[in-house]
């Protein structure tokens, strides 16, 4: 499993865009990039996931670099409920969580 | 999407006796399905690996006669935490892998051992 680091905390103001920067200089080239999100006392949430493009869903974007050890996450309009803690995990099968990135939505 | 689901929410139990919780995927089958555990401002320690019709798999360091799982379906799995003590209060999280093996979570189990 791939080791990955984060910012341990970000703030970012409602309506705009939140980049979540993700560094996995180790993955191997079978290792996806997981986004998953947990709010307080709640189980996580996935995200978004990627190998080698770009990718988009209803909730996020997902950036990942041309040589794959680093990524982005995007959430292009944050909400107050977007506030939680977001993890990067490259992984298989097995995801390691880390320490992940505090994310705070100021009004 | 895909929905698990995860029973109790929450559980007080006495010293010494065990606790099951259960682990299920209610819109897919599920071949993997993970046990985690939280303390309170950690990130998720994976505990197991619980794979359909076989043993689990358990991390370093994870007690496998005390933290007992089984998952007899593809949609179920359980961990019973056997003579429970005061020092296995935690949140306990469950995981269940599609066939494209991204992981959905179940809303997590808070227990309290007095």
């Amino acid at each position: 499993d791939a080791k990955t680091t984060q910012p341990p905390s970000m703030d970012c103001a409602e309506g705009r865009a939140a980049n979540l920067p993700c560094n996995h200089s180790t993955i191997s080239g079978n290792e996806y990039v997981y986004w998953y999100r947990q709010i307080h006392s709640q189980g996580p949430q996935y995200i978004i996931h990627g190998l080698k493009n770009n990718e988009t869903n209803e909730m996020a974007s997902l950036i990942i670099t041309e040589d794959r050890k680093s990524s982005t996450l995007i959430l292009p309009h944050a909400t107050l409920r977007d506030t939680a803690v977001y993890y990067c995990i490259g992984g298989a099968q097995k995801l390691v969580f880390g320490q992940g990135t505090r994310l705070t939505i100021n009004p | 999407g895909a929905v698990v689901s995860q029973h109790p929410s929450r559980v007080i139990c006495k010293s010494g006796t065990s606790v099951k919780i259960e682990c299920r995927s209610l819109d897919f089958q599920a071949t993997t399905m993970f046990w985690y555990r939280q303390f309170p401002k950690k990130s998720l320690m994976l505990m197991a690996t619980s794979n359909e019709g076989s043993k689990a798999t358990y991390e370093q360091g994870v007690e496998k006669d005390k933290f007992l799982i089984n998952h007899a379906s593809l949609t179920l799995s359980t961990l019973t935490v056997t003579s429970a003590h005061p020092e296995d209060s935690s949140f306990y999280i469950c995981s269940a892998a599609t066939s494209q093996e991204t992981q959905y979570f179940g809303p997590g189990t808070r227990l309290l051992v007095l």
